[in-house]
């Protein structure tokens, strides 16, 4: 069970918008510390998508985006790509530096 | 480019020992803190292991606490992780990741391809 909880799975169509979410507690991202968001494609590495919370890296197209509110925070992808088909990762920290990851989403283009 | 690189996994019994390598360049590693992370056969991603720039603090998952250790060598701009009483549920794909910048708190920002360790009689 992971500290910081995800939606097991999402769909869309091509086109549409999709969010996907991470709870987390007052140890974590309630307490301040940033949440970052990443792809994996499947059979490869994950990719960091998202940085302290809303920060894009270089090259992520900006369908891209994630916010933070309080202990939560949110991944919105736009004009939805049957290549953005893959799992999705949350992970935040807490005051020990122990890295927290969610328990991933799978987002499924229809 | 900034690439790392794992090395030294395989098939392991229960009970066992198995030591990790990530070689990394195209990025002053002794910059940089560095972390273990794995993935069991269709799950998702767990933190491993963190360790800081220059060595001197290290960070483990309750699940491998007591039994994993992590090191690094700045001047062979390597990062180890050390396996022992290996378990069953040990089993996973382990990605060597560095940090986005140099905090500790910053995201795995670049990650290897994984090296895949299997615990089994």
């Amino acid at each position: 069970q992971s500290v910081l909880t995800q939606p097991p799975s999402v769909s869309g169509a091509p086109g549409q918008r999709v969010t996907i979410s991470c709870t987390g507690s007052s140890s974590n991202i309630g307490a301040g510390y940033d949440v970052h968001w990443y792809q994996q494609s499947p059979g490869t590495a994950p990719k960091l998508l998202i940085f302290a919370n809303s920060n894009r890296p270089s090259g992520v197209p900006d369908r891209f985006s994630a916010s933070k509110s309080g202990t939560s925070a949110s991944l919105a992808i736009t004009g939805l790509q049957a290549e953005d088909e893959a799992d999705y990762y949350c992970q935040s920290c807490d005051s020990n530096l122990s890295v927290l990851f969610g328990g991933g989403t799978k987002l499924t283009v229809l | 480019e900034v690439q790392v690189v794992e090395s030294g996994g395989g098939l392991v019994k229960p009970g066992g020992s198995l030591r990790l390598s990530c070689a990394a360049s195209g990025f002053t590693f002794s910059r940089y803190s560095m972390n273990w992370v794995r993935q069991a056969p269709g799950k998702g991603l767990e933190w491993v292991s963190s360790i800081s720039s220059s060595g001197s603090y290290m960070y483990y998952a309750d699940s491998v606490k007591g039994r994993f250790s992590v090191s690094r060598d700045n001047a062979k701009n390597s990062l180890y992780l050390q396996m022992n009483s290996l378990r069953a549920e040990d089993t996973a794909l382990y990605y060597c990741a560095r940090h986005l910048n140099s905090t500790m708190v910053s995201p795995c920002g670049y990650w290897g391809q994984g090296v895949l360790v299997t615990v089994s009689s």
